[in-house]
């Protein structure tokens, strides 16, 4: 079974630029979860999708974070602009049904903000 | 203060010590997630579990509703064991605990 893709897996870009970050969660997974993680934190939720809808976007800086998951399927995360508290790894996860259910994360994609 | 604490932060043990890591969270769940993260590299997901015990090779959780704590053990432990070790909680949101640093030491 192919798990969670990410990419890119590193990304370096100066302050103020934009940045995309793209996941193809695991075949039939309904639930998508996009993270942030600052090194030696552990990691926040930044949103999840059910299908194609938000079922949570509390901790997302909407002035500056955006994520859309048009089909139901993969998704994409933007950054724009990016400031340098950005730089942190941004893991997508998915799983079956939800919380309750075993969520099976990326490798991640570590962005760092110069 | 954070919903989920995890404890150690930092441990170091050699190569066949029994290992145990703990979490405690103080929010409603409906199930308890132990992830597993090495540098540079993804997290896995070790254990789901929302009461009793699960047991996955030398792999152990436990956890215990009514007092809010979860512990995971690791017997034998070997080099290849050293990650960082992630609790997580599920509530109304996911909760994270910061994570317990291990090095095993041959």
């Amino acid at each position: 079974e192919a798990g969670v893709a990410q990419s890119p897996r590193y990304k370096i870009i100066e302050k103020r630029q934009s940045v995309a970050f793209w996941c193809n969660p695991i075949s039939g997974h309904a639930t998508l979860y996009w993270y942030q993680q600052i090194l030696g934190q552990g990691p926040k939720l930044l949103i999840q999708f059910q299908n194609n809808g938000v079922v949570d976007d509390s901790q997302l800086p909407k002035d500056r974070f955006s994520a859309e998951r048009l089909k139901g399927v993969d998704s994409t995360l933007k950054i724009q602009p990016a400031k340098l508290e950005d730089s942190a790894v941004y893991l997508c996860a998915s799983s079956s049904r939800g919380r309750n259910t075993e969520a099976f994360f990326g490798q991640g994609t570590r962005l760092t903000v110069v | 203060k954070n919903e989920v604490e995890q404890s150690p932060q930092n441990l170091t043990a050699q190569e066949g010590e029994f290992i145990t890591i703990n979490c405690s969270y103080s929010v409603g769940i409906s199930a308890l997630h132990w992830l597993q993260q090495h540098p540079g590299g993804g997290i896995v997901s070790l254990f789901m579990l929302s009461s009793g015990k699960k047991k996955h090779g030398r792999l152990i959780a436990t956890i215990n509703i009514q007092e809010k704590h979860s512990s995971l053990h690791i017997t034998a432990s070997h080099p290849r064991d050293s990650a960082v070790y992630i609790c997580a909680v599920a509530g109304n949101q996911f909760y994270f605990g910061t994570g317990t640093s291990l090095t095993v030491i041959p």
